[in-house]
C-alpha cells in the first residue's frame, strides 16, 4: 500500500521560509520512472501545481514561484522537502504531496495523494 | 504557458450522464488525467492516461481527448458523484498544468 503524508508548521509570518515534508511509504524514490510532486490549494480555490522531483533528482518548478521554491529528496528517508520562500498571506493553502509514474515517454496522473496540510500565512 | 479551461459548473440529475471538458491548444496530442475531489478529502485519480480508470473507480466514469477538447463522462450520475473535477496534464517542457476545476452539481 502506497501512502503520503505532509508535515510541517500550520502557521507562518508573512516574509519567512516554510518547510514541507513528504514522508512516504510503499514506494522507493530511487525506482527508475518515480516521482513525487507537490500541488497547493487555497481555500475555495483550484489546484495549483508548484514542484515536482523525479528518482534521477531531476526537479521541475512552477514557473510563476521558481524563485521561491526548492525541492529536495532524501532516498534513503523516504522523504520529498519543499521550501517555500517569502510567504504572504495569499500563500495560505492547503499543501498535498503526491507520487506520479512515468510509463515510456509519457507522465502519468499524481496517484496517491496525501491527506493535505494546511497552512495559514498570517502574523 | 499552457491554459486548461474548464466549464465552472455543470449539473446533472440522477441517472443522467454528466460530460465534464477540459479545452486546451492541441490537447488530444496530449495525455490528460482527471481528479475528483470530494469536500474535505484530498483529490482522487479517476482517469489517467486520457480513458484508463485506476483501480476501485466504477465504470460509469470514463474518459476521452481528441483536438482541442477533454471529456470526462460520468454515466448514471449519483449523487455521491457530487464533487469538484479537475484536469491535468503535464505540457511540453515537462511542467504540470492543472484546469480551475468543475462543480459536479446534481440536482
Amino acid at each position: 500500500q502506497i501512502t503520503l503524508k505532509e508535515s510541517g508548521p500550520t502557521l507562518v509570518k508573512p516574509t519567512q521560509t516554510l518547510t514541507l515534508t513528504c514522508t512516504f511509504s510503499g514506494f522507493s524514490l530511487s525506482t527508475s520512472g518515480v516521482g513525487v510532486g507537490w500541488i497547493r490549494q487555497p481555500p475555495g480555490k483550484a489546484l495549483e501545481w508548484l514542484a515536482l522531483i523525479y528518482w534521477d533528482d531531476d526537479k521541475r518548478y512552477s514557473p510563476s514561484l521558481k524563485s521561491r521554491l526548492t525541492i529536495t529528496k532524501d532516498t534513503s528517508k523516504n522523504q520529498v522537502v519543499l521550501t517555500m520562500t517569502n510567504l504572504d498571506p495569499v500563500d495560505t493553502a492547503t499543501f498535498y504531496c503526491a507520487r506520479f509514474t512515468i510509463f515510456g515517454v509519457a507522465a502519468g496522473g499524481f496517484d496517491p495523494w496525501g491527506q493535505g496540510t494546511l497552512v495559514t500565512v498570517s502574523s | 504557458s499552457y491554459v486548461l479551461t474548464q466549464p465552472p459548473s455543470v449539473s446533472v440529475a440522477p441517472g443522467e450522464t454528466a460530460r465534464i471538458t477540459c479545452g486546451g491548444n492541441n490537447i488530444g496530442s496530449k495525455s490528460m488525467h482527471w481528479y475528483q475531489q470530494k469536500p474535505g478529502p484530498a483529490p482522487v485519480l479517476v482517469i489517467y492516461y486520457d480513458s484508463d480508470r485506476p483501480s476501485g473507480i466504477p465504470e460509469r466514469f470514463s474518459g476521452s481527448n481528441s483536438g482541442n477538447t477533454a471529456t470526462l463522462t460520468i454515466s448514471r450520475v449519483e449523487a455521491g458523484d457530487e464533487a469538484d473535477y479537475y484536469c491535468q496534464v503535464w505540457d511540453s517542457s515537462g511542467d504540470v498544468v492543472f484546469g480551475g476545476g468543475t462543480k459536479l452539481t446534481v440536482l
